[in-house]
């Protein structure tokens, strides 16, 4: 079946533009992860949400990043502002568990965020 | 602000051998996930183990557990070259999965 797909899976903003990265989770799955790795490192994660409810958003590093999954499917990661310290791989992940019993979650192939 | 650290960083090893990587975290977590990631299939969920369980087997894959010096270690056994990855350990603490740095293996051929 079909797996978590994100799209773009590549995007270069120029410094100052405001990007906006989409994950299309398994059908089905009630948790949604959004990670961001730098290059050499493990994913660190920004937010979660449980159907459409953000219930941690601990992670997002500044008030330029935004996310939403406004139908509890769908969810988008909304970057304002690009600086180049966000130049990073953009990590999805859906997983049919809730809250703290997440266990195995299902990661998209990613996108890549360059900014110049 | 990654909590797992694995050991070694970096792991070179001939096709056949055995690795061995070793993962330690700071705080407590429920239970103890091993992930692997590499170009063709991204990060890939290989083996959960529990905070109550000190060993768990999955083909060649062996991974322990010691809550009391919180540590764990992830064995693969007889390696093949499509081995080669990044293989992270990630702990689960409320909503966030944490992930280590991760170490890098490459098996030759």
């Amino acid at each position: 079946g079909a797996g978590v797909s994100q799209s773009p899976r590549y995007k270069v903003a120029k410094r100052g533009q405001d990007v906006a990265l989409r994950c299309d989770p398994i059908s089905g799955h009630v948790s949604l992860f959004w990670y961001q790795q730098a290059l050499g490192q493990g994913p660190e994660f920004l937010t979660y949400f449980q159907n459409e409810a953000q219930l941690d958003k601990s992670g997002l590093p500044s008030d330029r990043f935004f996310a939403e999954r406004p139908e509890g499917s769908v969810s988008t990661l909304k970057i304002q502002r690009t600086q180049q310290e966000d130049s990073a791989v953009y990590l999805c992940a859906s997983s049919p568990f809730e809250g703290t019993t997440i266990y195995e979650q299902y990661f998209g192939p990613g996108t890549r965020l360059t900014v110049t | 602000s990654q909590q797992g650290e694995e050991d070694p960083q970096a792991l070179s090893i001939q096709e056949g051998e055995n690795a061995t990587m070793n993962c330690s975290y700071k705080t407590s977590i429920n239970n103890l996930q091993w992930y692997r990631q590499n170009s063709g299939r991204g990060l890939v969920h290989l083996i959960l183990i529990r905070s109550n369980e000190r060993e768990k087997h999955s083909g060649r894959l062996r991974v322990t557990l010691d809550t009391s010096k919180k540590s764990s270690s992830l064995l693969i056994t007889a390696s093949r070259a499509a081995d080669t990855a990044s293989y992270f350990c990630a702990g689960l603490r409320g909503f966030k999965t944490i992930f280590g740095a991760g170490t890098r293996l490459f098996v030759k051929a």
